[in-house]
């Protein structure tokens, strides 16, 4: 299996643009998770799906935020408009219940 | 609420020398519990995760760790460090009926001196 597959691997985009953020999580994982890294605020769970079913999004931010799952096998994270402040590692993992989760590499996000 | 704590932000070791970083947790019921291991640019690794049974579980890389009930801990331990493994580690908790959301720690950054 390829693992958890997020991309791009950096963005760098002005501010007040719309920015997609896109992950792939492993075949059989029923679980999705969306998290933003920060040096000030460590791990932050955003949001989590379960069978691509939004199940708690009290970590999104702000309504700027926003995500989907269409299916099993895709999941994206928009911010419209994105600020400086969203710049952090957006990082996207997914599990089968009763087992740790496994990450993608992340996504770089700066916004200038 | 679940919350894990990791009261160390730094710590320094020479290489082949044996570390034990902490981890407390705060929940209810029977956790389950995990470290993670991040270098630098990239994602978290799993290195080893407890649901049950035996109270030392064995890891990737030679790690190790042990749930104590009794401290609420969950300890991972290395006898001999490499300098490969300079990393950010992470605890974290989740509950087996709480379903999949897990709460991490603030991580502890473990640097290597040669």
């Amino acid at each position: 299996d390829a693992g958890v597959i997020q991309s791009p691997r950096h963005e760098v985009t002005e501010m007040g643009q719309e920015v997609t953020l896109r992950c792939k999580p492993i075949s059989g994982h029923d679980y999705l998770f969306w998290y933003r890294q920060t040096m000030m605020r460590g791990l932050e769970l955003l949001i989590y799906f379960n069978n691509n079913v939004p199940i708690d999004d009290s970590g999104m931010p702000e309504d700027r935020f926003s995500a989907k799952m269409p299916n099993a096998s895709f999941s994206t994270l928009k911010i419209q408009p994105s600020e400086p402040r969203d710049s952090a590692v957006y990082f996207c993992a997914s599990s089968a219940r009763g087992y740790g989760y496994t990450f993608g590499s992340g996504t770089r996000l700066t916004v200038v | 609420a679940q919350s894990v704590t990791q009261p160390d932000i730094h710590i320094t070791v020479s290489e082949g020398a044996s570390l034990e970083l902490r981890c407390n947790y705060s929940y209810g019921a029977t956790p389950y519990l995990f470290w993670y291991v991040q270098s630098p640019g990239q994602g978290l690794q799993l290195l080893l995760k407890y649901f049950s049974g035996d109270t030392l579980v064995q890891g990737i890389k030679g790690f190790e760790a042990e749930f104590k009930r009794s401290q609420s801990s969950f300890n991972l331990r290395k006898p001999s460090v490499h300098w490969s493994d300079a990393a950010e580690y992470f605890c974290a908790v989740g509950a087996k009926n709480y379903g999949q959301n897990f709460v991490f720690g603030p991580g502890t950054r473990l640097s290597v001196l040669p």
